[in-house]
């Protein structure tokens, strides 16, 4: 069955620093990969998704992430975070024959001023 | 427009007791989801209904839990004879998916019930 891992649950970076967030999934078949953002006090939103094509994602505010098929991996970078990044990071896999999505446990971002 | 919608925003109850959780999606969307976020648990996938399809029930954790998704919009989560480890934050989410790898793969998510079972 499928599953996904987030090693980090915790990634404190200095503002203006960059930042990678892993998620690594479990199956190799063809998958979607998604990753949603929880902001303080808000609900999931979707910072960026791969579904097929160019293998780097852009996503909303600055956040970028690359589908690496041979290391079964979707890590989330951005090359100079906000304090306003401060939120909680959730990694996402379905595969191709299910609209059944695994969400990995999350990683907490804490932007340090 | 409207986001999706979830009631109560919170609940308390006793154990045993059985529970209802609402969720309205978005008009006009195919697939609902149900997940529950646990302290350092993640998002565990609940149950979800695409269209007029069977539902994937495969990540209810026990029959206590059960759902239905009533005209294709309006959903219920019920969790019977509530036990303490039951407490959580239920989420819904819903999606326009017509086909996969469209660029309507999108979840929208509900702001989500707090159950606390006491």
């Amino acid at each position: 069955a499928q599953s996904v891992t987030q090693l980090d649950s915790q990634v404190p970076v200095f503002e203006e620093a960059p930042v990678e967030l892993r998620c690594n999934y479990s199956s190799s078949v063809s998958v979607y990969l998604f990753w949603y953002v929880q902001y303080p006090n808000q609900g999931l939103q979707l910072l960026l998704k791969y579904l097929s094509g160019s293998t780097l994602v852009k996503g909303i505010n600055g956040f970028e992430a690359e589908f690496n098929k041979s290391q079964t991996s979707f890590h989330l970078r951005k090359p100079s975070v906000h304090i306003s990044d401060t939120a909680e990071y959730f990694c996402a896999v379905s595969d191709s024959g299910t609209y059944k999505y695994i969400f990995g446990t999350g990683t907490r971002l804490k932007v340090l001023a | 427009g409207a986001g999706v919608s979830q009631s109560p925003s919170n609940k308390v109850t006793e154990k045993g007791k059985d529970v209802e959780l609402r969720c309205d999606p978005i008009s006009g969307h195919t697939a609902l989801y149900w997940y529950r976020q646990s302290l350092g648990q993640g998002l565990e996938f609940l149950i979800y209904f695409q269209g007029n399809s069977a539902p994937d029930k495969s990540g209810l954790p026990s029959d206590r839990f059960s759902a239905e998704r009533t005209g294709g919009s309006v959903s219920t989560l019920t969790i019977q004879r509530t036990q303490q480890e039951d407490s959580a934050v239920y989420l819904c989410a819903s999606s326009l998916v017509t086909s996969r790898a469209s660029d309507e793969e999108t979840q929208y998510f509900g702001p989500g019930t707090r159950l606390l079972v006491l």
